[in-house]
This record gives C-alpha cells, sequence and structure tokens, in this order.
C-alpha cells in the first residue's frame, strides 16, 4: 500500500522562477493539503485540494496555486519566486474528503531559492 | 495570539522520565485536535488524536482541557527514541488544520 509519494524530492531554483511540485496520495485518499515548512517552523497551511477544486486556503499570496487530478493527484505551483520561498513543501493526504483521521505526510520537496 | 501556540523547548530529559508537553489554541470552536512527531529533516508522523475523554496510546497520554484551550501530551518511561518534535494540530474551520510550531524532546542517555 503505497503511501503519499512527493517529486522531485530536492529543487533548487532562481528568484524568479516557477516551480511546479507533485504529490500522489495515499491509496484510497482523495483528499490533498498542501503545507510549507521553513526550518525550524510548524508547518503552515498553503490549501486543500478536493474533488479537482481549491476548498480551503491559508495566508499565501495567490503566487502560490495548485490543481487536483481525477486521479486525486495533485500539484502546487509556485510563481516569481522569492528567496522566502526557501521551504519544505509538504504533501499530506486523507480519505473521505476529510482530516478526522489525521494526514499522511509525503517526505516532502525541499526547495531552494536562490 | 497564536492560533496555536507551543513551548519550542528544547526539552532535555534523562531516559526513564516523564515528560509533559502542553498546546494552547485560540479558537474555542475548534473539534479536532491531533499529536505528530517529525524527527530531524523528515515528515511528521500521525502519533494520536486526542478525545474530549482523553486517550492513552502505550506509554503516550493526550488530554484535551476544552476550558483552558489546550490539549497535552504526556509521555512516560521515555526512551532514546522518543526524541523529536512534537508537533500539536488544531482545526480552525472545517477544512483547515493549523500546526504548532512544535516542541523538541531530547531524552539523554
Amino acid at each position: 500500500d503505497a503511501g503519499v509519494t512527493q517529486s522531485p524530492t530536492h529543487l533548487i531554483k532562481t528568484r524568479g522562477q516557477q516551480v511546479t511540485l507533485r504529490c500522489s496520495p495515499k491509496s484510497g485518499h482523495d483528499t490533498v493539503s498542501w503545507y510549507q515548512q521553513a526550518l525550524g517552523q510548524g508547518p503552515q497551511f498553503i490549501f486543500q485540494y478536493y474533488e479537482e477544486e481549491e476548498r480551503q486556503r491559508g495566508n499565501f499570496p495567490d503566487r502560490f496555486s495548485g490543481h487536483q487530478f481525477p486521479n486525486y493527484s495533485s500539484e502546487l505551483n509556485v510563481n516569481a519566486l522569492l528567496l522566502g520561498d526557501s521551504a519544505l513543501y509538504l504533501c499530506a493526504s486523507s480519505g473521505g474528503g476529510q482530516v478526522i483521521y489525521g494526514y499522511t505526510f509525503g517526505s516532502g520537496t525541499r526547495l531552494t531559492v536562490v | 495570539r497564536k492560533e496555536v501556540e507551543q513551548d519550542p523547548g528544547p526539552f532535555n530529559v534523562p531516559e526513564g522520565a516523564t515528560v509533559a508537553f502542553n498546546c494552547t489554541y485560540s479558537n474555542s470552536a475548534s473539534q479536532s485536535f491531533f499529536w505528530y512527531r517529525q524527527d530531524c529533516r523528515k515528515e511528521p508522523k500521525l502519533l494520536m488524536s486526542v478525545y474530549s475523554s482523553g486517550n492513552e496510546d502505550g506509554r503516550f497520554t493526550a488530554q484535551l482541557n476544552r476550558a483552558s484551550q489546550y490539549i497535552s501530551l504526556l509521555i512516560r518511561d521515555s526512551k532514546l527514541s522518543d526524541s523529536a518534535t512534537y508537533l500539536c494540530v488544531v482545526n480552525a474551520g472545517t477544512y483547515k488544520y493549523i500546526f504548532g510550531t512544535g516542541t523538541r524532546l531530547k531524552v539523554l542517555a
């Protein structure tokens, strides 16, 4: 039973560039949430996708956008990268359209913006 | 006031000790609470949900105090392998889950 898979594991980008991160949820899960974790901080909620729609968003600018596909996988896109976007990006999946049983996290994508 | 607050620690305790962490939350309407464990440079992993009546899983006990708006995690008989960062999570609305900054625990031999 595959857990949450994220790709790539590491990425280095230049300021102003755009990046796309990918996530496949755990088998049987239909809800995908994205979090940003800066060094020494807790994960910060970016947004959540369910039924291919963004249904909740955190305090992140419009440069952060996403998508969910019919197979429940998801992408996180960040445009016009800033140095401050350097962080670990975590994808979390849950089932039944809810999070009441907690998330399963992927191992993350570590993004470095130079 | 932050939505979810934790003492960042670190808590340095000897093996076999009992240690407790608290986590306060600001939204009195929150209904779902969790504790996660995160090892260095790894993803968070669900440790346990926190139920209104309190719950126990082996050496770990989680409790909820709605009146004072905090949850707690008690670890008994600490092991070296318990060294990690412990994150509390609280829902803010139906679909948004907020993490605390985490409490670092180091269990010393």
